[in-house]
């Protein structure tokens, strides 16, 4: 069964530094979203993402984010200069079309910011 | 204001026992969409279930069961004959036109399965 992945599964990093967390979607899906889940709390939507640009965007996800999609199957979420609270773990997820179908997440990257 | 509530933080029960987790949602669409996740302790989320706006009918899958009433605004989740494996956080998630479908969700219900 296909299935969205991502990685790493884990990353640390040290506080200012830039991150690329990524994420390969399901393959005939057209929407990619990230969320973030800080230990303990609920998940945030962050950004959604269609036909190479972004369709809608949280306040959470300022100048300090970007995504990407540089190639066919790749999906990147880019912190520039990484907080200690950006420590969360990310997930990526997938769907068909926003309407009708669900979204599939990928496993998680569990970010942890020094 | 919370536009979806899971007023359950935390729910334990001894294997077997019938479990029913709440959601009440809150929106202006008339078009939307509930979801419900299941999160284990290893951390990933599970797509359960999904439900759009027009379909009342209650939903059985196994020992699981949705009932979905708008005249109430809820979309309850109940685990009939529960198990240990069950044990996991439970996200009730909602997608509306207003909001572009982006997944909104609740803060989630810790549900213990004890032997």
């Amino acid at each position: 069964e296909p299935e969205v992945t991502q990685t790493p599964s884990h990353q640390v990093t040290q506080m200012g530094q830039e991150v690329i967390l990524r994420c390969v979607p399901i393959s005939n899906h057209l929407y990619f979203y990230w969320y973030r889940q800080i230990l303990g709390q609920k998940v945030e939507f962050l950004v959604s993402f269609y036909n190479n640009e972004i369709s809608e965007k949280s306040e959470i996800f300022d100048d300090q984010f970007s995504v990407e999609r540089p190639d066919g199957s790749n999906f990147t979420l880019k912190i520039r200069s990484t907080k200690l609270e950006d420590s969360a773990m990310y997930f990526c997820a997938s769907s068909e079309n926003t309407q009708l179908t669900e979204q599939y997440f990928g496993p998680g990257t569990r970010l942890t910011v020094t | 204001a919370q536009k979806v509530t899971q007023a359950q933080t935390e729910i334990s029960v001894v294997e077997k026992e019938d479990v029913t987790l709440d959601c009440v949602y809150e929106t202006r669409d008339t078009t939307y969409y509930l979801f419900w996740y299941k999160q284990p302790p290893s951390g990933e989320l599970v797509f359960l279930i999904r439900r759009n706006s027009f379909d009342e009918q209650n939903e059985i899958s196994g020992r699981y069961s949705w009932n979905f009433q708008k005249s109430t605004s809820s979309f309850n989740f109940t685990i009939t004959a529960s198990q240990v494996v069950d044990s996991a956080v439970y996200f009730c998630a909602l997608s509306e036109t207003d909001s572009n479908y982006q997944l909104i969700w609740g803060a989630g219900t810790k549900l213990i399965i004890k032997p």
